[in-house]
C-alpha cells in the first residue's frame, strides 16, 4: 500500500484533457513538502515531468501542468496525444517515515 | 550531463545478498550538492524508494527495508552501491539509481539510470 494514493487508471481521447490525483496526509503533502511527477513509458526509466509542485523541466510541453492544495496534488494533461500513454507517478517526502515516498502510479490510456 | 548506469548480477538465489553498483559519469559522487539513491520497481508494480547516501557516507533508508539494506559510496571509482541481504522472491524488481539535489527532502529524482532487472530464484 503506497503512502500517496493515486487512482490506478485514467483514459481519454486524443485532444481531451485528463487529470490525475495524488492524495497524501499531514506528514507529507499536507506538511507542505513539494510534490513531483514522473512519466514512465513502457520499458523505460521514469522521467521527471513536474518538479516543485508545478514547475516543468526544460523540454516538457506546456500541455502538462500540476497543482497542490492541502493534502492532495493533481497533474493535468491537456490536448492528449497518443504518445502520452504511460504510467504517471507522484512523489514527495514523508516526515513521519523520514522517507521519500511515491504514489502507486496511474496508467493513462489514450483511446 | 550526468549519467547513471546500474550494474550487477541479474539473478540472485533466495537468502543470499543482492549487490548492485551505480556508476556516475559526467559528475562526481563527491559533490556536496547531491544525495545518491536506489529505487526499485517489482514487475508490473509501482516505485519504492530504498535509500540514499551522501558523499560523507551519511545514509537514509526506507524503514521497511532498513534491517537488510546497506548503501555506500566509493569516490575513487565514482560509484555508489547497494547491498540487500536475505533476499526473497519479493525482492525481484528492476532496480534504479537516481540523484537528488540537496536539500534532498524537498527535491526530486533526476536523472535516473536505465534500471537493471534482478530476479531472485533458485
Amino acid at each position: 500500500q503506497s503512502v500517496l494514493t493515486q487512482s490506478p487508471s485514467v483514459s481519454g481521447a486524443p485532444g481531451q484533457r485528463v487529470t490525475i490525483s495524488c492524495t497524501g496526509s499531514s506528514s507529507n503533502i499536507g506538511a507542505d513538502f513539494d510534490v513531483h511527477w514522473y512519466q514512465q513509458l513502457p520499458g523505460t526509466a521514469p522521467k521527471l515531468l513536474i518538479y516543485g509542485d508545478s514547475n516543468r523541466p526544460s523540454g516538457v510541453p506546456d500541455r502538462f501542468s500540476a497543482s497542490k492544495s492541502g493534502t492532495s496534488a493533481s497533474l493535468a494533461i491537456s490536448g492528449l496525444q497518443t504518445e502520452d500513454e504511460a504510467d504517471y507517478y507522484c512523489q514527495s517526502y514523508d516526515s513521519s517515515l523520514s522517507a521519500w515516498v511515491f504514489g502507486g502510479g496511474t496508467k493513462l490510456t489514450v483511446l | 550531463q550526468v549519467q547513471l548506469q546500474e550494474s550487477g548480477p541479474g539473478l540472485v538465489k533466495p537468502s543470499e545478498t543482492l549487490s548492485l553498483t551505480c556508476t556516475v559519469s559526467g559528475g562526481s559522487v563527491s559533490s556536496g550538492s547531491y544525495y545518491w539513491n536506489w529505487i526499485r520497481q517489482p514487475p508490473g508494480k509501482g516505485l519504492e524508494w530504498i535509500g540514499n547516501v551522501y558523499q560523507s557516507g551519511n545514509t537514509n533508508y526506507n524503514p521497511s527495508l532498513k534491517s537488510r539494506v546497506t548503501i555506500s559510496v566509493d569516490a575513487s571509482k565514482n560509484q555508489f552501491s547497494l547491498k540487500l541481504t536475505s533476499v526473497t522472491a519479493a525482492d525481484t524488481a528492476v532496480y534504479f539509481c537516481a540523484r537528488v539535489i540537496v536539500p534532498a527532502a524537498i527535491n526530486w529524482f533526476d536523472p535516473w539510470g536505465q534500471g537493471t532487472l534482478v530476479t531472485v530464484s533458485s
